[in-house]
């Protein structure tokens, strides 16, 4: 079965680091792109970026250039989502999802989800 | 960055209607890489189209896409109550993507 793992849900205060991850198994992980998703509570989906782990080659969307860090570990089959400090408005709910290539870059596995409180 | 905007923000139905959603993007969204998702509360989303027409798999043939370049749409022919939920567009370009903001399909 194909599946992507996330790690589970994080409370941290602000100005903290945070590296989220995401465990994908039951395909070659090297071959697909993976992306990260977030959703703020109550809101819509938001494109964070992608990587594509056999190459660790990363893309950011300009909303989130330089505000998180996206890489993976192949030998592990792992994708990372990281924070170096983390504010208040970084709550929310994280994705990640494969995306394929021959469905057109559609997400077709998505990740259960990690929830990311940020809070003093 | 590719602007996706979704019509209407919230669509009140009753089961055994036919449902219209509509995705419009600000610029042409290349080779058709426009995909809708379905999302349920506690739930991550779901793909249900890509490639603008084309189901996902295990997707139930009352669900279809339509559309090029700017304008898309999304039909649900036959509501079913397991239908009641948030549906989003979502386009890939230049290793970029970007989500409309979502149709909310609730019972009316």
């Amino acid at each position: 079965e194909v599946q992507l793992v996330q790690s589970g849900a994080e409370v941290k205060k602000p100005g903290e680091s945070l590296k989220i991850s995401c465990k994908g198994s039951g395909y070659s992980f090297t071959s697909h792109w993976i992306g990260w998703v977030r959703q703020m509570p109550g809101k819509g989906l938001e494109w964070m970026g992608i990587i594509y782990p056999g190459d660790s080659d990363t893309r950011y969307s300009p909303s989130f250039q330089g505000q998180v860090t996206i890489s993976a570990d192949k030998s592990i089959s792992t994708a990372y989502l990281q924070w170096s400090s983390l504010k208040a408005s970084d709550t929310a709910m994280y994705y990640c999802a494969r995306l394929v290539f021959i469905l057109k870059w559609g997400m077709d596995v998505w990740g259960q989800g990690t929830t990311v409180t940020v809070s003093s | 960055e590719i602007v996706l905007t979704q019509s209407p923000g919230t669509l009140s139905l009753s089961p055994g209607e036919r449902a219209t959603l509509s995705c419009r993007a600000s610029q042409s969204v290349s080779s058709s890489y426009l995909a809708w998702y379905q999302q349920k509360p506690g739930q991550a989303p779901r793909l249900l189209i890509y490639g603008a027409s084309s189901r996902a798999t295990a997707i139930p043939d009352r669900f279809s896409g339509s559309g090029s370049g700017t304008d898309f749409t999304l039909t649900i022919s036959r509501l079913e109550p397991e239908d009641f939920a948030v549906y989003y567009c979502q386009q890939y370009g230049s290793g970029l993507g970007t989500f409309g903001q979502g149709t909310k399909v609730e019972i009316k």
